[in-house]
């Protein structure tokens, strides 16, 4: 089966650096995405890993370790409107093609 | 690109009534997926179009549920006898082709209250 853990809520203030963490269990990893949702809309894509690094894309980065089935998305330069819900998804090549989510970390801006 | 289309936005029905809901595709765009999202949740896969073909179905999925995508472009959810425990957000989402870094791009979703 799969398992996909981040935490669950983390705030941090305007300008600052944040880095949330996904730990995940697959059969056959086959590539691991972050998506962002903000409150009553739909995920909008944001990155995708499958070879171990750092994938650079503005203020945001997405890093991967498939040895420690381990990612984390990196948001700098933190602005209010970056407060919204990440989520870890991962494709498994066991489960078929659809993207399993984790349960997204809620992130809150402050002033 | 007019972006992936949900409609009803929200759908409120009395337990046992059937619902169904619409998902436009960004055109072109030949797989579609159906997804279900709770509060605090992240989004759960029910099942994948690619074209009119309903590939794949998650196990988790009851047999009230039943989707359709008749001629390869729109699909539609139909859940029968409908029970508390199916309020929930169900989110479309589309892609061009399967590669593996394949990104979906979602609908804003169809909220469904079920009292």
């Amino acid at each position: 089966g799969q398992n996909i853990d981040q935490p669950t809520e983390m705030t941090a203030t305007e300008g600052a650096i944040v880095q949330i963490n996904c730990t995940y269990q697959t059969s056959g990893f086959n590539g691991l995405f972050w998506y962002q949702q903000h409150a009553g809309e739909a995920p909008t894509f944001l990155s995708y890993n499958v070879l171990d690094g750092l994938e650079e894309k503005g203020r945001f980065s997405s890093f991967l370790s498939r040895s420690k089935g381990y990612s984390y998305l990196l948001l700098k330069e933190l602005q209010m409107k970056d407060s919204a819900s990440y989520l870890c998804a991962v494709r498994d090549r066991q489960a078929g093609t659809a993207l399993i989510f984790g349960k997204g970390t809620t992130l809150s801006v402050s002033s | 690109d007019t972006g992936v289309s949900q409609n009803p936005r929200h759908k409120i029905t009395k337990r046992g009534q059937n619902v169904t809901f619409r998902c436009d595709p960004i055109s072109e765009h030949n797989r579609l997926y159906w997804y279900r999202q709770t509060l605090g949740q992240g989004p759960e896969f029910l099942t994948y179009f690619q074209n009119e073909a309903q590939l794949e179905k998650s196990r988790l999925l009851s047999d009230r549920f039943s989707a359709e995508r008749p001629k390869g472009s729109f699909s539609t959810l139909e859940i029968q006898r409908t029970e508390q425990g199916d309020s929930a957000m169900y989110l479309c989402a589309s892609s061009t082709n399967l590669a593996v870094n394949e990104k979906l791009f979602f609908g804003s979703g169809t909220q469904l209250s079920v009292l």
